[in-house]
């Protein structure tokens, strides 16, 4: 099975302008998240998904949004981008059948400049 | 906001010898997971220990918790160059299940 994939895997890009990132978890989960890691803030949790629904959200400001499509994938986009949302961006999908463990993917690492 | 705090920040040890790391946390949970992550790299789940157990075995880990002192640690065992890695503790809130809250983890240096 394959596990979770990112896309891009690093972005570079300047502040003011917007970007997209993309999710594809495991198949068969249903449940994707996403985590913004700094070495500052550490893991932050951004939003998560569940059949094409936010379920729940993290304390970001509404530059940061997401969605999910009805085969589980997601993308989440910043837009008007500042140089602290510099960070590796984290997705992870589960099952959501009750097992509370998390895949990750191997992250984008976004660099505003 | 941190829910879970990793003691200690790093750690440095050689080859074959055993590493704890602890995490603290500071509401009620359901359970309370350890993840690994390579550098750069994204997390990899290793252990879940339930709010109703104590211990729990997995090869060369060990987890206890310890919910009167709302605290857990993750003990590994002979420890190896390949366990090089940062270590989080994480906890989600009872009734969410993709919302985990991660510490700023514990960061294993394994010499060979």
């Amino acid at each position: 099975k394959a596990g979770v994939t990112q896309t891009p895997r690093y972005l570079i890009k300047t502040r003011g302008q917007q970007v997209t990132l993309s999710c594809s978890p495991i198949s068969g989960h249903r449940s994707v998240s996403w985590y913004q890691q700094t070495p500052g803030q550490g893991l932050q949790f951004l939003f998560e998904y569940f059949s094409e629904t936010q379920r729940n959200k993290g304390n970001f400001p509404g530059r940061f949004s997401g969605r999910q499509f009805s085969n589980s994938r997601s993308e989440m986009n910043v837009s008007t981008l500042e140089l602290g949302d510099s960070a590796l961006y984290l997705c992870a999908s589960s099952l959501d059948t009750g097992e509370e463990k998390l895949f990750f993917g191997s992250g984008t690492q976004l660099s505003v400049l | 906001s941190q829910q879970g705090e990793e003691d200690p920040q790093a750690l440095s040890i050689q080859e074959g010898e055993n590493a704890t790391m602890n995490c603290s946390y500071k509401t009620s949970i359901n359970n309370l997971q350890w993840y690994r992550q390579n550098s750069g790299r994204g997390l990899v789940h290793l252990i879940l220990i339930r709010s109703n157990e104590r211990e729990k075995h997995s090869g060369r880990l060990r987890v206890t918790l310890d919910t009167s002192k709302k605290s857990s640690s993750l003990l590994i065992t002979a420890s190896r160059a390949a366990d090089t890695a940062s270590y989080f503790c994480a906890t989600g809130p009872r009734e969410s299940q993709g919302n985990l809250i991660f510490g700023k983890g514990t960061k294993l240096s394994v010499k060979p």
